[in-house]
């Protein structure tokens, strides 16, 4: 199984509504990634976790939170998005959190702020 | 800086022809490159990778050149089929620590002509 799964494929919310995207892979890898991609845009990188351990935050807002709860699962919780908040949101996991090691994508949530 | 960058952002190639797709890099401290082949509604797919201690890796129908004097990195496609149209991305990782960054450049729409 080499597959990354995301759900939902689509996403949209309000501005006060409280969500989370969901991310999961089972090839016993130790590294998971959120990417946001704007339409024509390359994928930027938001947070990397490591063995379940926050390694990177890109700076990102506060209103997205990441969660680990195991090796196999990434969540993004999301609260009072803004509309330039819409985006494809893309999760990625790797063998390793090093560079020696592909990361795998998932085929993404398209989320729409209204 | 922390930037990977295209030349093209599209090129229109007849099927059956070879195509290139160049990649610029500025940052030297960047050891690993990888090419990402994304259709639309999908998540980047790896295509093929190659590290700075080589200049060419060969995959099926697909070549990779490194040139770290110009730091220029291409990817050449072979007999190029419809089912190659898609957008491109160079990637190049930057160890952040123990962990590695992927800074992903502007992106080429590949459009393949039958």
């Amino acid at each position: 199984d080499t597959e990354v799964t995301q759900t939902p494929k689509h996403l949209v919310m309000g501005m006060t509504n409280k969500k989370s995207l969901k991310c999961e892979q089972h090839m016993g890898h130790r590294a998971m990634y959120w990417y946001k991609q704007k339409a024509k845009k390359p994928p930027e990188l938001m947070f990397v976790y490591s063995y379940e351990k926050l390694s990177i935050n890109e700076s990102v807002p506060s209103r997205f939170s990441p969660e680990c709860p195991n090796s196999s699962l990434l969540n993004l919780h999301l609260h009072a998005l803004q509309p330039e908040d819409s985006a494809l949101y893309l999760c990625a996991s790797s063998q390793g959190a090093d560079s020696r090691y592909e990361q795998y994508f998932g085929p993404g949530t398209r989320l729409t702020v209204t | 800086g922390e930037n990977v960058g295209l030349h093209l952002p599209t090129l229109s190639v007849q099927e059956g022809d070879n195509s290139i797709i160049n990649c610029a890099y500025s940052n030297s401290a960047s050891d690993y490159f990888i090419w990402y082949k994304q259709e639309s509604g999908k998540g980047p797919q790896f295509i093929i990778d190659i590290r700075s201690n080589m200049d060419k890796r060969q995959g099926q129908r697909v070549t990779v050149l490194l040139n770290k004097t110009v730091k220029h990195l291409s990817l050449q496609i072979a007999a190029t089929q419809p089912g190659d149209s898609a957008v491109y991305f160079c990637a190049g990782s930057l160890d952040r620590g123990a962990t590695n960054k992927l800074i992903f450049g502007t992106g080429t729409l590949l459009a393949v002509q039958p």
